[in-house]
């Protein structure tokens, strides 16, 4: 059964850090590139970062470049999202998402998310 | 403000046709595929079209996308109760290699 589930999320303090994980069943992370995507309570979806099949094209959103770093360990079929010097408005549900091949946001599974708080 | 421009609501009612617009520019969707999401409030998004037209397995032909020029439609024909959700567009864009998505639509079925 394909599957996403992310963990890692939780309360942390402005100026602080946090690690993302993401466990991937049922496909290989060499076979598809991977997003993070966020959405903040109530607000719509945002784009955060794209690491491609060979971890050689990373992308990241104006907003998170310089302070998150995706990576991926395709033999533990394991991704994260490492954050740091969070601000409050890094606040919001954090999902994981798989990329249909030859699409850039063609994403066609995605986790349940975890929730990150930046608040003091 | 999304680059990608969505209405913020449709209405309609069960069993009508709806369409969604996004519209974008040369960089982004004229140029690259255009995606299509539909979001139960507190679920995941799901995907409803990839590729502008494509429908992943299971969705079922009620859903269809189109794109022309820097525009994308998203139709919805033979709606449903069900059908009630946000519905956001997403494309690539080259310039500054990084996914954006619209600001959503939410669509009510009266």
């Amino acid at each position: 059964q394909v599957q996403l589930v992310e963990s890692g999320g939780g309360l942390v303090k402005p100026g602080g850090s946090l690690r993302l994980s993401c466990a991937a069943s049922g496909f290989s992370l060499s076979d598809h590139y991977m997003t993070w995507i966020r959405q903040a309570p109530g607000r719509g979806l945002e784009w955060v970062s794209y690491i491609n099949e060979d971890a050689d094209s990373i992308y990241y959103a104006d907003s998170v470049r310089g302070r998150f770093t995706i990576s991926k360990d395709n033999a533990k079929k394991f991704l994260f999202l490492q954050m740091s010097s969070l601000t409050r408005d890094d606040t919001a549900d954090y999902y994981c998402v798989r990329g249909a091949p030859g699409t850039y946001t063609g994403m066609d599974v995605w986790g349940q998310g975890t929730t990150v708080t930046v608040s003091s | 403000q999304s680059v990608l421009t969505q209405p913020p609501s449709v209405s309609a009612a069960p069993g009508q046709r709806v369409t969604i617009s996004c519209s974008g520019s040369t960089s982004n969707i004229g140029n690259n595929y255009v995606s299509w999401y539909q979001q139960v409030p507190g679920t995941p998004p799901k995907l409803l079209i990839y590729a502008n037209d494509e429908r992943p397995s299971g969705i079922p032909d009620r859903f269809s996308g189109s794109k022309s020029g820097t525009s994308a439609t998203l139709v919805i024909t033979g709606l449903q109760t069900g059908d009630g959700a946000d519905y956001y567009c997403a494309a690539w864009e080259s310039n500054h290699r990084v996914g954006l998505f619209g600001g959503g639509t939410t669509l009510t079925v009266l």
